[in-house]
């Protein structure tokens, strides 16, 4: 299947800090990139989406302000925590759909990084 | 209702039990599903999609019965390595919108 790459794996910060973690496609063109944030035991909640070349779409709940989301070319997508705090802490995972991905018949698989483990101290 | 709902268990099976789970959604427009499977700490990786009436793959069979909006996961000979947890995901709009369910827990046991 179709690889995407999210980094950094692991990252620890300090209060106030902003972190920003990438998420890239390596041999497909993502046209649409979803943020999600995951609690421990807790579902994968969808942050927002984006596709290539426009705005983010957030879900509700989710401050735009706070959770930077560029996707300028089509195969990397970052994600910017501005102004950490200990709540943010979690796992962030990327995935990616787009261009060599279809299955099925119209619809296409999503394809996940390896996630981001974001402790906030 | 949830848009997906899952029991989220845990499910604690012997070796070689056949298990099954659940998925209920909400949106009757719905035409694909899938079930992910995630290791803890690791990222949800796809283990089946359901397109039409169901779908088997080796010990695991996934159905849909778009009548009752549900649909389910049975793993046959249950291995240790089958402990996971199993994620129901429900795209609409040709991935424009994915919805996960909370995800059934399953232990398997020695």
């Amino acid at each position: 299947g179709a690889v995407v790459s999210q980094h950094p794996s692991r990252v620890i910060c300090k209060s106030g800090t902003s972190v920003k973690i990438e998420c890239r496609s390596l041999d497909f063109q993502a046209t649409t990139m979803f943020w999600y944030r995951q609690f421990p035991k807790k579902s994968l909640m969808l942050m927002a989406t984006s596709n290539e070349g426009s705005k983010a779409t957030y879900e509700q709940g989710v401050e735009k302000d706070k959770f930077l989301i560029n996707h300028a070319s089509l195969t990397l997508s970052t994600l910017t925590v501005t102004s950490a705090h200990p709540e943010d802490s979690s796992f962030y995972i990327c995935s990616a759909t787009g261009i060599g991905t279809a299955v099925g018949n119209t619809n296409t698989e999503a394809f996940f990084g390896q996630g981001t483990r974001l402790t906030v101290v | 209702r949830k848009e997906v709902e899952q029991d989220p268990g845990p499910f604690n099976v012997p070796e070689g039990a056949t298990v099954a789970f659940n998925c209920t959604y909400s949106n009757s427009a719905s035409q694909s599903f899938f079930w992910y499977r995630q290791d803890c700490r690791k990222e949800p990786k796809l283990l089946m999609s359901v397109y039409s009436s169901g779908n088997e793959d080796g010990r695991f069979t996934a159905q849909l019965n778009r009548a009752s909006q549900y649909i389910s996961l049975l793993i046959r000979d249950s291995k240790l390595s089958d402990s996971a947890t199993y994620l129901c995901v429900v795209p609409s709009g040709g991935y424009q919108k994915v919805t996960f369910g909370t995800g059934t827990k399953l232990q398997v046991i020695p």
